[in-house]
């Protein structure tokens, strides 16, 4: 049962354009979200992060929206550079501050 | 000021031995979590080990183990392995009232079992 859910396994963007990346939890005990990237032969690297008191959360290129209403965030980033291409995962968490994480997205930027 | 290290970056083994797998927090971090990432998929919480104790486990068999030491370094342990144990496998450290800047993770170790 998968409590995060990144539905689109890809997204391919035009430099210079808006990428959107889309998730959507089911459990309603998470209170925070994070979203993290990913290069090949790499680790995960934090990005941004989002308290569920707040719908938004701005860091230069990259904001998250928040929807708790209908368990729903979503990653901004704008605009999308070629080296923005990497796997991007969405991480949640409760009452026990261990992060679930979703499958991700692969997102490529085309110069 | 290094990251997360991980040892060995590769490893492939064969079915029912044992394999110990290492890894050095960022400087700093009291805290270590151990995540499972098989291929297309994202990465799969095994635990979390705290002043050399097991502070939260995931949905894993005991054939997975672990340690912290008074370092802060941790070892995962994973006994009889099955074919369905290859994967790549992420340490992350933090603190652990840190959580809100996020986990720092190593670049994992790829486990083959054959």
């Amino acid at each position: 049962d998968q409590q995060v859910k990144q539905n689109s396994p890809s997204l391919s963007v035009q430099e210079g354009r808006i990428s959107i990346l889309n998730c959507d939890y089911t459990n309603s005990m998470f209170d925070y979200f994070l979203w993290y990237k990913k290069y090949p032969a790499e680790g995960p690297t934090f990005l941004i992060s989002i308290s569920s008191i707040k719908d938004k959360n701005e860091d230069g290129r990259f904001t998250v929206f928040l929807n708790k209403s209908a368990k729903h965030l979503s990653l901004h980033i704008v605009p999308s550079q070629p080296g923005d291409s990497a796997v991007y995962f969405c991480a949640a968490s409760g009452g026990s501050y261990i992060p679930t994480f979703g499958r991700g997205t692969s997102l490529i930027v085309h110069p | 000021d290094a990251g997360v290290t991980q040892s060995p970056t590769h490893l492939i083994k064969t079915r029912g031995q044992q394999v110990t797998l290492r890894c050095s927090p960022k400087s700093g971090h009291d805290t270590v979590s151990w995540y499972q990432q098989a291929l297309g998929q994202g990465p799969q919480f095994i635990f979390q080990y705290y002043e050399e104790e097991e502070r939260q486990r995931g949905n894993f068999p005991d054939r997975f183990s672990g340690h912290q030491f008074p370092n802060y370094s941790s070892e995962l342990n994973v006994n009889a392995l099955l074919l369905g144990d290859s994967a790549l496998y992420l340490c992350a450290s933090s603190l652990l009232y840190g959580f809100n800047y996020g986990y720092t993770f190593g670049s994992g170790t790829r486990l083959t079992v054959v």
